[in-house]
Protein backbone atom coordinates (compact mmCIF):
# COMPACT_ATOMS: atom_id res chain seq x y z
CA UNK A 1 0.00 0.00 0.00
CA UNK A 2 1.05 3.31 -0.38
CA UNK A 3 1.13 6.59 1.86
CA UNK A 4 -2.46 8.42 1.35
CA UNK A 5 -1.47 11.27 4.04
CA UNK A 6 -3.74 12.49 6.65
CA UNK A 7 -6.75 11.46 5.07
CA UNK A 8 -7.27 7.56 5.35
CA UNK A 9 -10.00 6.19 3.29
CA UNK A 10 -13.24 5.28 5.27
CA UNK A 11 -15.05 2.28 5.15
CA UNK A 12 -18.40 2.08 6.78
CA UNK A 13 -20.85 -0.86 7.31
CA UNK A 14 -23.94 -1.92 8.88
CA UNK A 15 -23.48 -4.73 11.86
CA UNK A 16 -24.18 -8.06 10.49
CA UNK A 17 -22.85 -6.90 6.55
CA UNK A 18 -19.86 -8.45 5.72
CA UNK A 19 -16.87 -6.11 5.14
CA UNK A 20 -14.28 -5.66 2.29
CA UNK A 21 -11.29 -3.88 3.10
CA UNK A 22 -8.80 -3.50 -0.24
CA UNK A 23 -4.46 -2.82 -0.26
CA UNK A 24 -2.70 -2.26 -3.05
CA UNK A 25 1.11 -3.58 -3.24
CA UNK A 26 3.84 -2.05 -4.47
CA UNK A 27 6.70 -4.74 -4.93
CA UNK A 28 5.57 -7.96 -7.34
CA UNK A 29 8.13 -9.61 -5.85
CA UNK A 30 6.59 -9.75 -2.24
CA UNK A 31 6.48 -13.28 -1.07
CA UNK A 32 4.50 -12.73 2.29
CA UNK A 33 1.50 -10.02 3.44
CA UNK A 34 -0.34 -10.08 6.40
CA UNK A 35 -2.91 -8.09 7.91
CA UNK A 36 -3.34 -5.70 10.82
CA UNK A 37 -5.90 -4.55 13.24
CA UNK A 38 -5.44 -1.39 15.28
CA UNK A 39 -7.74 0.30 17.65
CA UNK A 40 -7.19 3.69 19.27
CA UNK A 41 -4.44 3.93 21.95
CA UNK A 42 -2.92 0.28 21.26
CA UNK A 43 -0.76 -1.34 19.09
CA UNK A 44 -1.44 -3.15 15.37
CA UNK A 45 -3.10 -6.70 16.30
CA UNK A 46 -2.22 -9.39 13.78
CA UNK A 47 -5.40 -11.01 11.88
CA UNK A 48 -4.07 -13.36 9.27
CA UNK A 49 -1.20 -13.80 6.39
CA UNK A 50 -1.11 -15.32 3.66
CA UNK A 51 2.34 -15.94 1.52
CA UNK A 52 2.75 -15.89 -2.22
CA UNK A 53 1.75 -19.39 -3.41
CA UNK A 54 -1.55 -19.13 -2.06
CA UNK A 55 -4.83 -17.35 -3.65
CA UNK A 56 -6.86 -17.41 -0.07
CA UNK A 57 -6.42 -17.80 3.66
CA UNK A 58 -9.54 -18.33 5.75
CA UNK A 59 -9.53 -17.25 9.51
CA UNK A 60 -11.89 -17.09 12.00
CA UNK A 61 -14.41 -14.83 10.34
CA UNK A 62 -11.65 -12.90 8.09
CA UNK A 63 -10.40 -14.14 4.98
CA UNK A 64 -8.30 -13.05 2.78
CA UNK A 65 -7.48 -13.13 -1.15
CA UNK A 66 -4.24 -12.59 -3.07
CA UNK A 67 -4.68 -11.63 -6.70
CA UNK A 68 -0.37 -11.22 -7.56
CA UNK A 69 -1.55 -10.25 -11.17
CA UNK A 70 -3.10 -7.35 -10.10
CA UNK A 71 -0.98 -6.65 -6.78
CA UNK A 72 -3.79 -6.64 -4.80
CA UNK A 73 -4.74 -7.95 -1.68
CA UNK A 74 -7.93 -7.84 0.19
CA UNK A 75 -9.45 -8.44 3.58
CA UNK A 76 -12.92 -9.97 4.31
CA UNK A 77 -14.85 -9.87 7.41
CA UNK A 78 -17.95 -11.49 7.65
CA UNK A 79 -20.70 -10.52 9.93
CA UNK A 80 -18.76 -7.19 11.14
CA UNK A 81 -19.23 -6.51 14.65
CA UNK A 82 -18.93 -2.94 16.31
CA UNK A 83 -15.58 -4.59 18.31
CA UNK A 84 -13.97 -4.65 14.14
CA UNK A 85 -13.86 -1.16 14.31
CA UNK A 86 -10.61 0.01 13.94
CA UNK A 87 -7.72 0.77 11.52
CA UNK A 88 -6.77 -1.77 9.41
CA UNK A 89 -3.51 -2.34 8.15
CA UNK A 90 -1.99 -4.52 4.91
CA UNK A 91 2.27 -5.02 4.92
CA UNK A 92 4.24 -7.15 2.77
CA UNK A 93 7.68 -8.55 2.48
CA UNK A 94 10.24 -9.26 -0.02
CA UNK A 95 13.60 -10.26 -0.01
CA UNK A 96 15.35 -7.15 -1.84
CA UNK A 97 14.07 -5.24 1.90
CA UNK A 98 15.59 -8.47 3.84
CA UNK A 99 12.32 -9.85 4.42
CA UNK A 100 11.38 -6.61 6.49
CA UNK A 101 7.52 -5.46 6.75
CA UNK A 102 6.67 -2.44 4.60
CA UNK A 103 3.03 -0.85 5.84
CA UNK A 104 0.38 0.75 3.65
CA UNK A 105 -1.44 3.52 5.41
CA UNK A 106 -4.07 2.27 6.77
CA UNK A 107 -8.02 1.92 6.18
CA UNK A 108 -10.65 2.97 8.70
CA UNK A 109 -13.48 0.62 9.75
CA UNK A 110 -16.89 2.35 10.77
CA UNK A 111 -19.39 -0.34 11.91
CA UNK A 112 -22.66 1.39 12.21
CA UNK A 113 -25.31 -0.18 14.79
CA UNK B 1 0.05 -7.45 23.39
CA UNK B 2 0.84 -8.01 26.95
CA UNK B 3 4.14 -10.16 26.15
CA UNK B 4 5.43 -6.96 24.70
CA UNK B 5 5.92 -4.04 27.31
CA UNK B 6 7.09 -0.28 25.89
CA UNK B 7 7.61 1.96 28.77
CA UNK B 8 6.80 4.76 29.38
CA UNK B 9 3.95 4.90 27.18
CA UNK B 10 3.70 8.60 27.23
CA UNK B 11 6.21 11.15 27.31
CA UNK B 12 6.20 15.13 27.39
CA UNK B 13 9.94 16.59 27.15
CA UNK B 14 11.74 19.62 25.34
CA UNK B 15 13.73 20.08 22.50
CA UNK B 16 17.49 19.47 22.86
CA UNK B 17 16.34 16.61 25.70
CA UNK B 18 18.12 13.18 25.22
CA UNK B 19 15.27 10.23 25.91
CA UNK B 20 15.13 6.69 26.26
CA UNK B 21 12.02 4.59 25.30
CA UNK B 22 12.49 0.72 26.27
CA UNK B 23 10.45 -2.39 25.19
CA UNK B 24 11.36 -5.76 26.78
CA UNK B 25 9.69 -8.94 25.83
CA UNK B 26 8.87 -12.15 27.14
CA UNK B 27 7.99 -13.98 23.75
CA UNK B 28 11.57 -15.50 23.77
CA UNK B 29 11.72 -13.77 20.33
CA UNK B 30 14.89 -13.19 18.40
CA UNK B 31 14.10 -10.70 15.92
CA UNK B 32 13.13 -7.00 17.48
CA UNK B 33 12.03 -3.37 15.43
CA UNK B 34 11.64 0.22 16.25
CA UNK B 35 8.47 2.09 14.20
CA UNK B 36 7.55 5.25 13.92
CA UNK B 37 3.66 5.94 13.33
CA UNK B 38 2.33 9.53 12.28
CA UNK B 39 -1.18 10.34 11.69
CA UNK B 40 -2.57 9.22 8.82
CA UNK B 41 0.89 7.44 7.72
CA UNK B 42 1.85 3.66 8.02
CA UNK B 43 4.36 2.46 10.17
CA UNK B 44 7.80 3.24 9.41
CA UNK B 45 10.77 1.13 9.99
CA UNK B 46 13.18 3.28 12.31
CA UNK B 47 15.83 0.33 13.38
CA UNK B 48 15.98 -3.59 13.97
CA UNK B 49 17.85 -6.31 15.77
CA UNK B 50 18.16 -9.84 14.45
CA UNK B 51 19.73 -11.09 17.64
CA UNK B 52 21.68 -9.48 20.67
CA UNK B 53 24.83 -8.36 18.31
CA UNK B 54 22.91 -7.34 15.62
CA UNK B 55 21.73 -3.67 14.72
CA UNK B 56 20.71 -2.57 11.48
CA UNK B 57 19.30 0.84 10.33
CA UNK B 58 15.49 1.02 8.83
CA UNK B 59 14.26 3.87 6.29
CA UNK B 60 14.06 6.71 9.14
CA UNK B 61 17.05 6.21 11.48
CA UNK B 62 18.33 9.66 11.27
CA UNK B 63 18.41 11.20 14.97
CA UNK B 64 18.10 7.75 16.54
CA UNK B 65 20.14 5.05 17.99
CA UNK B 66 19.11 1.77 19.43
CA UNK B 67 20.82 -0.99 21.76
CA UNK B 68 19.86 -4.61 21.98
CA UNK B 69 21.19 -5.45 25.67
CA UNK B 70 19.85 -8.65 25.39
CA UNK B 71 17.47 -10.76 23.76
CA UNK B 72 14.86 -9.99 25.84
CA UNK B 73 15.16 -6.03 25.82
CA UNK B 74 15.76 -3.44 22.70
CA UNK B 75 15.74 0.04 23.75
CA UNK B 76 15.26 3.28 21.16
CA UNK B 77 17.17 6.85 22.33
CA UNK B 78 16.67 10.49 20.75
CA UNK B 79 20.04 12.08 21.38
CA UNK B 80 18.88 15.62 20.81
CA UNK B 81 15.06 15.26 20.21
CA UNK B 82 13.50 17.56 18.26
CA UNK B 83 9.83 18.39 17.51
CA UNK B 84 9.24 16.73 14.30
CA UNK B 85 10.01 13.80 16.07
CA UNK B 86 6.89 13.75 17.95
CA UNK B 87 4.92 10.34 17.06
CA UNK B 88 3.78 7.51 18.61
CA UNK B 89 6.40 4.76 18.82
CA UNK B 90 6.23 1.31 18.55
CA UNK B 91 8.47 -2.01 19.62
CA UNK B 92 8.09 -5.37 17.72
CA UNK B 93 9.15 -8.81 17.84
CA UNK B 94 9.16 -11.98 15.63
CA UNK B 95 10.48 -15.47 15.01
CA UNK B 96 11.70 -15.03 11.97
CA UNK B 97 11.35 -13.53 7.93
CA UNK B 98 8.13 -13.99 6.43
CA UNK B 99 6.62 -14.45 10.52
CA UNK B 100 3.85 -11.98 12.10
CA UNK B 101 5.19 -9.44 14.07
CA UNK B 102 3.66 -8.92 17.85
CA UNK B 103 3.85 -5.36 18.47
CA UNK B 104 3.54 -3.75 22.05
CA UNK B 105 1.10 -0.98 22.80
CA UNK B 106 3.64 2.26 21.58
CA UNK B 107 4.79 4.92 23.93
CA UNK B 108 3.51 8.71 22.86
CA UNK B 109 6.29 10.99 22.61
CA UNK B 110 5.24 14.84 22.51
CA UNK B 111 8.48 17.07 21.77
CA UNK B 112 7.72 20.75 22.63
Amino acid sequence: GESVGLHLPTLSVQEGDNSIINCAYSNSASDYFIWYKQESGKGPQFIIDIRSNMDKRQGQRVTVLLNKTVKHLSLQIAATQPGDSAVYFCAETYMEYGNKLVFGAGTILRVKS
Amino acid sequence: DADVTQTPRNRITKTGKRIMLECSQTKGHDRMYWYRQDPGLGLRLIYYSFDVKDINKGEISDGYSVSRQAQAKFSLSLESAIPNQTALYFCATSTGPNQPQHFGDGTRLSIL
